[in-house]
């Protein structure tokens, strides 16, 4: 079985400062996990992956994120928040390789950026 | 990247009524599609895999006469929302599997549908 647990439901960050968005994961097999954003009415967009290659990994808009297995956490940063970075962002795992397997997603995590 | 539509956006039945929703792949095939489930400040919940020409697989506890699934062609899937009830009030999103291009889930915009 697997689960993911996303720290915060609302998030709230100044442009420009740091963003972090957490993440941790429970799997009973090597994890495959998943990063995406959703603006305000349209769909999930992937913003980065880990599938076991590099443990930092670096996605779409300036985000990145490193898989931690000792801490069981796959976080979320970017350095330097902008206003277009506010939407909601889920986290996902999934036991297979690439995006197409079942995926099970996290509660989400309402990114907002203050000026 | 790829772009998947739903249809409706919105939609606003009364009890007991049947509800279709569309999902369609715009520029690339899908032979593989998901439907989710979302509940307020909850996680999107798998409800079913779909696959072109063949049976839907639903998940456990997704009643598969009370959400009918049909995918008919490479770029449409719809839900079918049978005998509606106010518990079947959700958003609904769907997912289609584009195999080309790192085999990727591409979502639709969500469908918010409420039963009165």
């Amino acid at each position: 079985a697997q689960s993911v647990t996303q720290l915060g439901s609302h998030v709230s960050v100044s442009e420009g400062a740091l963003v972090l968005l957490r993440c941790n994961y429970s799997s009973s097999v090597p994890p495959y996990l998943f990063w995406y954003v959703q603006y305000p009415n349209q769909g999930l967009q992937l913003l980065l992956k880990y599938t076991s290659a590099a443990t930092l990994v670096k996605g779409i808009n300036g985000f990145e994120a490193e898989f931690k297995k000792s801490e069981t956490s796959f976080h979320l940063t970017k350095p330097s928040a902008h206003m277009r970075d506010a939407a909601e962002y889920f986290c996902a795992v999934s036991p297979n390789t690439g995006t197409a397997s079942k995926l099970t997603f996290g509660t989400g995590t309402r990114l907002q950026v203050t000026l | 990247g790829a772009v998947v539509s739903q249809h409706p956006s919105r939609v606003i039945c009364k009890s007991g009524t049947s509800v279709k929703i569309e999902c369609r792949s715009l520029d690339f095939q899908a032979t593989t599609m998901f439907w989710y489930r979302q509940f307020p400040k909850k996680s999107l919940m798998l409800m079913a895999t779909s696959n072109e020409g063949s049976k839907a697989t639903y998940e456990q506890g997704v009643e598969k006469d009370k959400f009918l699934i049909n995918h008919a062609s490479l770029t449409l899937s719809t839900l079918t929302v049978t005998s509606a009830h106010p518990e079947d009030s959700s958003f609904y999103i769907c997912s289609a599997r584009d195999q080309g291009v790192g085999d990727t889930q591409y979502f639709g915009p969500g469908t918010r549908l409420t039963v009165l």
